[in-house]
């Protein structure tokens, strides 16, 4: 198994344009999250799906941030418009049954 | 909601034996995660409990005591490589019930 594939790994993008992330869970995992992580706050619950479906969106930090699930194998989590602040990096993880996360690489974000 | 506390950080010796403690506040236990982050990486899982007692994977352990809301990871015959960030997780018995609260995670660095 390849593991949760994220990407792109690194994205640096100008302040007011938009940043789409991608993820592929691994095959067969039913729960998909979204993380944000920084010195400051840690590890930050973003959203997360149960079978493609929105579960608990109460982490994203407001409008600019949407995340889809349109089927098992992809998801994707944009930022519109992006701000300096939203600068992190962002982690993707899926879970089976057994409820242990496989976390993604990361997509390393600057927005100047 | 989900309180949990671990310590910032530790220093430890190669070839000793380190204890990095996690203790927790939630309502409905269903389940307790170490995982282990190298600089610039992804969380790794290391071990689950559920019940009380320990957990031994070679040179790693971890004990859960659910009436006190307290857990350990214990690792042995430390080495360079097992300076990381190690992060306690607690799974609730609730709706939510795929989502796992982070703690911020203990920072332990082995000096040769």
């Amino acid at each position: 198994d390849a593991g949760v594939i994220q990407s792109p790994r690194h994205e640096v993008t100008e302040m007011g344009q938009e940043v789409t992330l991608r993820c592929k869970p691994i095959s067969g995992h039913d729960y998909l999250f979204w993380y944000r992580q920084t010195m400051m706050r840690g590890l930050e619950l973003l959203i997360y799906f149960n079978n493609n479906v929105p579960i608990d969106d109460s982490g994203m930090p407001e409008d600019r941030f949407s995340a889809k699930m349109p089927n098992a194998s992809f998801s994707t989590l944009k930022i519109q418009p992006s701000e300096p602040r939203d600068s992190a990096v962002y982690f993707c993880a899926s879970s089976g049954r057994n409820y242990g996360y496989t976390f993604g690489s990361g997509t390393r974000l600057t927005v100047v | 909601g989900q309180n949990i506390d671990q310590p910032t950080e530790m220093t430890a010796t190669e070839g000793a034996i380190v204890q990095i403690n996690c203790t927790y506040q939630t309502s409905g236990f269903n389940g307790l995660f170490w995982y282990q982050q190298h600089a610039g990486e992804a969380p790794t899982f290391l071990s689950y409990n559920v019940l009380d007692g320990l957990e031994e994977k070679g040179r790693f352990s971890s004990f859960l005591s659910r009436s006190k809301g307290y857990s350990y990871l214990l690792l042995k015959e430390l080495q360079m490589k097992d300076s990381a960030s190690y992060l306690c997780a607690v799974r609730a018995y609730n709706t939510n019930a795929g989502k796992s609260t982070f703690g911020d995670g203990t920072t332990l660095t082995v000096k040769p």
